[in-house]
């Protein structure tokens, strides 16, 4: 099976901190990568993606890069900020993109604080 | 553009009872997915609908079922509840399915609560 793993949190940083929410993944092959967002009643939205290796997703000043060797996906923000505080899903597809259902992991709650 | 709607936004029902929750997806996809959400599990796929057939289905027993209406429009019906159906229902619509090429956009669920 696939199975995704993140930390769960809450994770508290302060504003204009570096933010790091890592995630790894156990899919075979070349799964696509993604991360999905929920702010405060909301639903989840796509944040950002990727589907090979060594591919940089990015948006919103928030970056992951598809790391094969270590079957990871670490989101990264420079500086974050008070509307960065929601819930961050790390996801992937089975194998390669297709319309396989997404494995989610168990979502980071962040909260920032000014 | 109107995002996905689910409804109701709240359902309490009782052990053994049937329950349908409803997903309107976004103008224009063809796909939609449902996903149970629970504390202790978190998010996981139940089933994919395109085009009114069922692609891909995740591990969840037979009491839980779906369809996809030729409007798009797709219900899932929970039989004989569990107190351990309790949870949020997620329902997510895209264009082909493709989640790569074309990603998912979710509604704001739907609560069930099992008493």
């Amino acid at each position: 099976g696939n199975s995704v793993t993140q930390m769960e949190g809450p994770v508290t940083l302060s504003e204009e901190a570096f933010l790091t929410i890592n995630c790894t993944y156990t899919a075979t092959g070349y799964p696509s990568l993604f991360w999905y967002v929920q702010y405060p009643g909301e639903g989840l939205q796509l944040l950002l993606k990727a589907t090979k290796a060594d591919d940089k997703g990015s948006n919103k000043g928030f970056e992951a890069t598809y790391r094969k060797e270590t079957t990871s996906f670490h989101l990264e923000k420079g500086s974050v900020q008070v509307s960065d505080s929601a819930v961050y899903f790390c996801a992937s597809t089975y194998s390669g993109g297709g319309a396989d259902g997404l494995t989610f992991g168990k979502g980071t709650h962040l909260i920032i604080q000014p | 553009k109107a995002g996905v709607t689910q409804t109701p936004r709240y359902l309490i029902k009782t052990r053994g009872q049937q329950v349908t929750l409803s997903c309107s997806p976004i103008s224009g996809h063809r796909s939609v997915s449902w996903y149970q959400q629970t504390p202790g599990q978190g998010l996981q796929f139940l089933f994919e609908y395109f085009s009114e057939t069922q692609r891909n289905k995740g591990n969840f027993p037979g009491r839980f079922s779906g369809r996809q209406f030729s409007n798009s429009r797709s219900e899932m019906n929970v039989s004989t509840l569990e107190l351990g159906d309790s949870a949020l229902y997620l329902c997510a619509s895209s264009f082909t399915g493709d989640s790569y090429n074309s990603p998912l956009h979710f509604g704001n669920g739907t609560r069930l609560t099992v008493t």
